[in-house]
């Protein structure tokens, strides 16, 4: 079975700073994505990604987000000024090809913002 | 725009039981439409999928679901709980955009 990689599991960081997520997609994925969950809420559609861009993104992801893939492996997610209320669990998903392929979801990476 | 409703928030059942969970989704066209479970502090695992075809669907762990068009429902259904069911399980939808959207859950509890 192929897995979905994220870093760091938990993540700890002070109100203001920058953190960023890290996804490993499955080889030869070709769509990426990041959502989210805040504690006790259902999983949230922050964006997706395809061909080095950006295909959509929720009223969430407003200007404190970006995603990239750097080296062509992994996936990340920044968010360049943390508020407290970006606390949450973050998954990235990716997805072959056809949109009836599955999303494999990421074991998550758990942000605390104090 | 697409919705799914998962009415109830938290099921207790008997371990042995049989189990159904609900689902509603609001969609125009046909719906892609998904179960996963999430087990404590663990990511999304895929229970099962309907795109086409058999409206009854297998999964994994013993679990299937029968998509209702009439009803507009993709009941999940297992007829014997274990205690290791144990765990968040929620009802999604694809978008037209390829974005999952999410129920808002049901929490399911085991009685020994």
């Amino acid at each position: 079975e192929p897995e979905v990689t994220q870093t760091p599991s938990h993540q700890v960081t002070q109100m203001g700073q920058e953190v960023i997520l890290r996804c490993v997609p499955i080889s030869n994925h070709l769509y990426f994505y990041w959502y989210r969950q805040i504690l006790g809420q259902k999983v949230e559609f922050l964006v997706s990604f395809y061909n080095n861009e950006i295909s959509e993104k929720s009223e969430i992801f407003d200007d404190q987000f970006s995603v990239e893939r750097p080296d062509g492996s992994n996936f990340t997610l920044k968010i360049r000024s943390t508020k407290l209320e970006d606390s949450a669990m973050y998954f990235c998903a990716t997805r072959l090809r056809a949109s009836t392929d599955t999303q494999y979801f990421g074991p998550g990476t758990r942000l605390t913002v104090l | 725009a697409q919705s799914v409703t998962q009415p109830d928030i938290h099921i207790t059942v008997s371990e042995g039981a049989s189990l159904e969970l609900r689902c509603n989704y609001s969609y125009g066209a046909t719906p892609y439409l998904f179960w996963y479970v999430q087990s404590p502090g663990q990511g999304l695992q895929l229970l099962l999928k309907y795109f086409s075809g058999d409206t009854l669907v297998q999964g994994i762990k013993g679990f299937e679901a029968e998509f209702k068009r009439s009803q507009s429902s993709f009941n999940l259904r297992k007829p014997s709980v274990h205690w290791s069911d144990a765990a968040e399980y929620f009802c999604a939808v694809y978008s037209s955009a390829s974005k999952i959207i999410f129920g808002s859950g049901t929490r399911l509890s085991i009685r020994p």
